[in-house]
């Protein structure tokens, strides 16, 4: 079965620190895999995408994941944190069995400290 | 933009009532989905749907029905209300299209079931 893990509920950083997501995976063939950020009561936000291509794929406000096929990872990044990415991010990966499904993780909640 | 509408921000409803909330979306996408979003879990699949009248089960579909008469519009209905139904619930499409597989989000709708 194909499953995304997002292995920390929370994470803290330093505004002007780096910052890393972690997102892992399990997939039988090629994996479709995304980021999505939430910010409070609103809907989820596309933030980047790894469909194929350079390994690291570069997306919305200054973000950008690396996708590593050895260690099935797709970690999101960014070189220095804002306060507004305080946010809660999650990875998904789509179904490749013939369905249009998509698979999430259960989120990490980021908070930038001032 | 891709625009994904929900009928209500905030939903009240008593045990036992029958729910409808609506999604509209403006791109011509094929695909719709419902998923309800709950602390801890993430992300889960109620139903989705790829095209007119056509519906697939997601992985918790019971207690929920759902209605696609229109491209546009995908319904979803709790048949008789519980409170185990508490949830935010969120909508979203995307396109068929190889290059553009992430997903649209509608801001989500808050049900409170007493």
């Amino acid at each position: 079965a194909q499953s995304v893990a997002q292995p920390e509920d929370q994470v803290n950083v330093a505004e002007g620190n780096p910052l890393t997501v972690k997102c892992t995976y399990s997939v039988s063939g090629n994996p479709y895999l995304f980021w999505y950020v939430q910010y409070p009561n609103r809907g989820l936000q596309f933030l980047l995408k790894y469909i194929t291509g350079d390994n690291l794929v570069k997306g919305s406000y200054g973000f950008e994941a690396e996708f590593n096929k050895s260690q099935t990872s797709f970690h999101l990044k960014k070189p220095s944190a804002l306060v507004s990415d305080s946010a809660l991010y999650f990875c998904a990966v789509r179904d490749m069995g013939g369905t249009y499904k998509y698979i999430f993780g259960t989120g990490t909640r980021l908070k930038v400290l001032a | 933009d891709v625009k994904v509408t929900q009928s209500s921000r905030y939903l009240v409803k008593r045990t036992g009532e029958k729910v409808f909330l609506e999604c509209v979306q403006d791109m011509d996408h094929e695909n719709m989905f419902w998923y309800r979003q709950d602390p801890g879990l993430g992300l889960r699949l109620i139903y989705f749907s790829y095209d007119v009248k056509m519906k697939e089960k997601g992985d918790i579909p019971e207690g929920y029905s759902v209605s696609r008469e229109k491209k546009e519009r995908f319904s979803l209905i709790l048949e008789s209300a519980s409170t185990n139904q508490t949830s935010m619930y969120l909508c979203a499409s995307s396109t068929r299209d190889s290059s553009s597989y992430e997903q649209y989000f509608g801001p989500g709708t808050r049900l409170t079931v007493t």
